[in-house]
């Protein structure tokens, strides 16, 4: 079946620093990424929709500048939130959308970021 | 715009009695639905998935969902619960209006006792 990875799993950082998650499709090419956070005890939302080849498109009250998202290729997107404050931990997940199927999409199994 | 809801927060069962959770969806087009579980820190599974081919669709684990058109629902269940399936489960629908990008209910938390 379709795998999805995301690295790290699990990161720890300072104050101020920025922290870069990778999102990758590791047997199939997907056009469409999707990032989430996710609260404790909380449903998941929606930050932005990454499209391979160009900008990302953010979801209202998602600041750009705060989470910069890249997707390179057809088989990885990364999330890199910057200048990190404790208010940005929390549970990211990155799901990928096979090019061939619009209408599946693919999870990968979140990492969890605590900011000190 | 498309829309889910899972009727209820919690649901709590006793290891080995039926399992019961309800979705209710809103979507201008043909849906495509899906059921997740999350385990405690835990990425998503999928359980089973709705794509206008059989209205009953049969998951992993025992799971099955019916496609209710009339109802605008997508009730999971399962005939006998057991301890491991406690977990965060969400209904999740998408439609070709919305890009198919998919819209999370809120989250169902079973509690199986033994």
């Amino acid at each position: 079946g379709a795998v999805v990875s995301q690295h790290p799993s699990r990161v720890i950082c300072k104050s101020g620093t920025s922290v870069k998650i990778e999102c990758r499709s590791l047997d199939f090419q997907a056009t469409t990424m999707f990032w989430y956070r996710q609260f404790p005890k909380q449903s998941l939302m929606l930050m932005a929709t990454s499209n391979e080849g160009s900008k990302a498109t953010y979801e209202q009250g998602v600041e750009k500048d705060k989470f910069l998202i890249n997707h390179a290729s057809l088989t990885l997107s990364t999330l890199t939130v910057t200048s990190a404050h404790p208010e940005d931990s929390s549970f990211y997940i990155c799901s990928a959308r096979p090019t061939s199927r619009t209408d599946t999409q693919y999870f990968g199994p979140g990492t969890r970021l605590t900011v000190l | 715009a498309q829309s889910v809801t899972q009727l209820d927060s919690h649901v709590s069962v006793s290891e080995g009695t039926p399992v019961l959770l309800r979705c209710n969806y809103s979507s201008s087009y043909s849906p495509s639905l899906f059921w997740y579980v999350q385990h405690p820190n835990k990425g998503l599974q999928l359980l089973l998935k709705y794509t206008s081919a059989a209205t009953l669709v049969k998951g992993i684990n025992g799971f099955e969902a019916e496609f209710k058109k009339s109802e605008t629902s997508f009730h999971l269940t399962k005939p006998s619960a057991h301890m491991s399936d406690a977990a965060e489960y969400f209904c999740v629908v998408s439609d070709r209006r919305g890009s198919y990008i998919p819209t999370f209910g809120r989250g169902t938390s079973l509690i199986v006792h033994p």
